[in-house]
Formats: C-alpha cells, structure tokens, sequence
C-alpha cells in the first residue's frame, strides 16, 4: 500500500527557533499533501492543504508566516515552524493524496511530536 | 458545511465482544466515507472506505456499510482483539468542499484480555 513518512518523528526545541518537519510519500506521486495538528485525545485539525508548485491554501485561523509550507515535488512537502513557542507544542500529522478526487484516498504519516521548551 | 459525529468513547470491551461505533454524517454533496484507525503515538492508518451508497468497505475483520437513508457508515466487528485497542476515526470527503477530509471526533476502544 501507499506510504508516507515523516521527518523527525519527534523533535525537542528552545522557544524562538525555527524547526522543519518533512513528508514524503515514498511510492507515489501526490498532488496534494495535507497538514494537521492534532492535540491530545482531539481530532485532527486541518492546518493547510498544499499542491505541488503552487501556494498552500491555510484554513482559518491558521498563520501562514508562522507556518510555512513548501510543495515542492510531487513526493516532499515541507512544514517549518517558525519563531516556535511553548503554544506551538503538538502531534503534527501530514498527509499526501494522489488523485485530485473525493474518492481518493490520504495516507497519513506516522507524525512528529514537538515540544517547544 | 459537512460534519462527522460519532458515538461518544472511550468503549471498553472484553476480548472476542462485538464492536459497533456509530458514525452519521451530513453532507452538501455525495461523500465518500472512510474509517481511520490510530494507535498510540502513531498517525492514522485507513481500515475501509465506501464511495457510494450501499458500497460496504471491509478490512481486517471491520466493515461498515455507506446507508444513504441514515446518513450513517457504522463500524462493527464481530469479535475483537485486544490488539485492536485504538482511536477509531470516521471521516468523510465531498467535492463540494475541495474533497478534504473532514473527521469525527475519534472513538477509543480498549480491549481487555
């Protein structure tokens, strides 16, 4: 089946600093990769959905500055936490769809966790 | 817009019970339904999805069935493993919001030996 990795899968960082979690889907091309935080026993919460060579798209409420995506391969995309602070703390889960339709399927990464000190 | 809600966890069951979690759903569109599977420190694993009416996904022992009169796609298993202790995610995606998908709360199953 279709797999997704993500890079780190836990990171520990000092409030202030930037920190970049990588996706890749690893036998597929995705023209859509996802990006969720999920916070304790929650759902998960879309952040921004993102299409290879073109902008993100950022739900509401969500810092585009803060949260920088980059798409730039139809197999990575990139998430950087800039500036991150103790708030930012969180389960961060991506996801890469291949089809551009409602019948197909995302495959989820495994996540990384970050702690911001 | 859509939602997704499921019946209230956590669910805790004795090895070799039957599992149901209800999930109804409202949509503009024509959904199709997925069931995600989350076990600790890990991120979601699809277990079955169904694209259209009366279509039953199945995986692993689950099935769910898409019921277009009810609105719902619940899960069931017919005996469960300790081993299938796990957040249970209903979710659905529907063209008409950019086919993104949108989840339930999670259920958390535990099983005991």
């Amino acid at each position: 089946g279709a797999v997704v990795s993500q890079h780190p899968s836990w990171v520990i960082c000092k409030s202030g600093t930037s920190v970049k979690i990588e996706c890749r889907s690893l036998d597929f091309q995705a023209t859509t990769m996802f990006w969720y935080r999920q916070f304790p026993k929650q759902s998960l919460m879309l952040m921004a959905t993102s299409n290879e060579g073109s902008k993100a798209t950022y739900e509401q409420g969500v810092e585009k500055d803060k949260f920088l995506i980059n798409h730039a391969s139809l197999t990575l995309s990139t998430l950087t936490v800039t500036s991150a602070h103790p708030e930012d703390s969180s389960f961060y889960i991506c996801s890469a769809r291949e089809g551009g339709g409602p019948t197909d399927t995302q495959y989820f990464g495994p996540g990384t966790r970050l702690t911001v000190l | 817009g859509d939602s997704v809600t499921q019946m209230e966890g956590p669910v805790t069951l004795s090895e070799e019970a039957c599992l149901t979690i209800n999930c109804t759903y409202t949509a503009t569109g024509y959904p199709s339904l997925f069931w995600y599977v989350q076990y600790p420190g890990e991120g979601l694993q699809l277990l079955l999805k169904a694209t259209k009416a009366d279509d039953k996904g199945s995986n692993k022992g689950f099935e769910a069935t898409y019921r277009k009169e009810t609105t719902s796609f619940h899960l069931e298993k017919g005996s469960v493993q300790v081993s299938d202790s796990a957040v249970y995610f209903c979710a659905l995606s529907d063209s008409t919001s950019g086919s993104r998908l949108t989840f339930g709360e999670g259920t958390q199953l535990t099983v005991n030996p």
